[in-house]
Parts: structure tokens; C-alpha cells; sequence
């Protein structure tokens, strides 16, 4: 069976300091990985996607980046964090070329202070 | 407008009532999806559809792409339905990743 996890669960983090998060799905091969963002309160937006190892496509510019170093893992950092960027990070996997379903993580709360 | 516009913003109901969520689409979009979130920001997709309708217990929903919205179904409120519920559309001919999400409907189940 298929397995995603995240973390941290929850980080706070001044603002200025760097951030990295985690995401790794263990028993599938090549999945689309995707990493999601939710203000408090608000709706998702999906921040980056990636379809094979080393590549990785941003969806909107939030001064983020995201890597695939192994085909299992996705990162999620900035070198500088901002207020805006609080709120709940998910990551998600989708079988490979088929947007038809997803898997969320548990999420990674974040504040920004 | 938005892309994608969810109604209602929040719903509120009494166990063992039906009710329903719909989304509206302002262009043509490949597929649509339905997902709930619990309290605790977990989410699990519900429904994905490419046209036409599917049912999972108590759940229905239908997409009519050549309208331009889909609606969520819920029959016979239980507690452990409460949550927001967000749709999300992939748009035709756009990224075969790309999806935009609604934004949510929250429901409260009450006994």
C-alpha cells in the first residue's frame, strides 16, 4: 500500500529564517507529486508540481521553491521566510499521467512570526 | 469571475438531511473533483469526474461539463460529514496538472 508523509507536522519560524519542508510516498513509482497551500480559513492553491525526478513546475510564484531530489521526495524551502507565508502545506501524489485522484499528506502547519 | 465559484460558503445542517453544494465553472473544464477536509486539515478526495455522475454511499455527484458546473449531493447528514468541502476543476487543454480550487463549503452537521 501506498503511504505519504510529511513534516514537520507544524513549525514556527521567524520571519528572515529559512524553511524546508518534506514530503516522501513510499510504495509507488514515478508518482506526480504536488505541493499545496492553504491560508487559515481559505481555499488551495497549488504551488509546484512534478512529473519525474529532478523536474519541477511552479504553478504560482509565492518566493518558494520546490525540488525532487529522488523520485520519492519532495521538498518544499525558502531561504527567507515572509508573514504571507503562513498557513498549511500539503503535499499530494497522483498516479503517474492521471490527474484523477490524489493523496494528501497530513499537512505541515506554519506560522510565520 | 473566478475560474471556480462554490456555493454555498457555508451550510448547516441536522443529521438525516439531504442537501447539496455546487460549483460553477466561468469556462469549458476538462474534470472536476471533490474533496472534504476534517477538522485536523486532512483531505480526501471524494469524487472525480470526468462527465456525467458517480455515488459512493450517501454521496452523489454530478459534472456537466457543457454547462459549466457540478454539484455534490449529500443524503442523510451524519456528524462525521461535517467539514469543508472544496471542489476542484482541471481545465481542457490546460497542464494535466493544474487544478483550481473552489473555495470550500463549510458544513456543519448538527444532532
Amino acid at each position: 500500500a501506498q503511504t505519504i508523509h510529511q513534516w514537520p507536522v507544524a513549525e514556527i519560524k521567524a520571519v528572515g529564517s529559512p524553511l524546508s519542508l518534506g514530503c516522501t510516498i513510499k510504495g509507488k513509482s514515478s508518482p506526480n507529486l504536488y505541493w499545496y497551500w492553504q491560508a487559515t480559513g481559505g481555499t488551495l492553491q497549488q504551488l509546484f508540481y512534478s512529473i519525474t525526478v529532478g523536474q519541477v513546475e511552479s504553478v504560482v510564484q509565492l518566493n518558494l521553491s520546490a525540488s525532487r531530489p529522488k523520485d520519492d521526495q519532495f521538498i518544499l524551502s525558502t531561504e527567507k521566510l515572509l508573514l504571507s507565508h503562513s498557513g498549511f502545506y500539503l503535499c499530494a501524489w497522483s498516479p503517474q499521467l492521471s490527474n484523477e485522484r490524489l493523496f494528501f499528506g497530513h499537512g505541515t502547519k506554519l506560522s510565520v512570526l | 469571475g473566478m475560474p471556480v465559484e462554490q456555493n454555498p460558503p457555508a451550510l448547516s445542517l441536522y443529521e438525516g438531511a439531504d442537501s447539496g453544494l455546487r460549483c460553477n465553472f466561468s469556462t469549458t473544464m476538462k474534470s472536476v473533483q471533490w474533496f472534504q477536509q476534517n477538522h485536523r486539515g486532512r483531505l480526501i478526495t471524494l469524487f472525480y469526474l470526468a462527465q456525467g455522475t458517480k455515488e459512493n454511499g450517501r454521496l452523489k455527484s454530478t459534472f456537466n461539463s457543457k454547462e459549466r458546473y457540478s454539484t455534490l449531493h449529500i443524503k442523510d447528514a451524519q456528524l462525521e460529514d461535517s467539514g469543508t468541502y472544496f471542489c476542484a476543476a482541471e481545465l481542457t487543454g490546460g497542464s494535466n496538472a493544474k487544478l483550481t480550487f473552489g473555495k470550500g463549503t463549510k458544513l456543519s452537521v448538527k444532532s
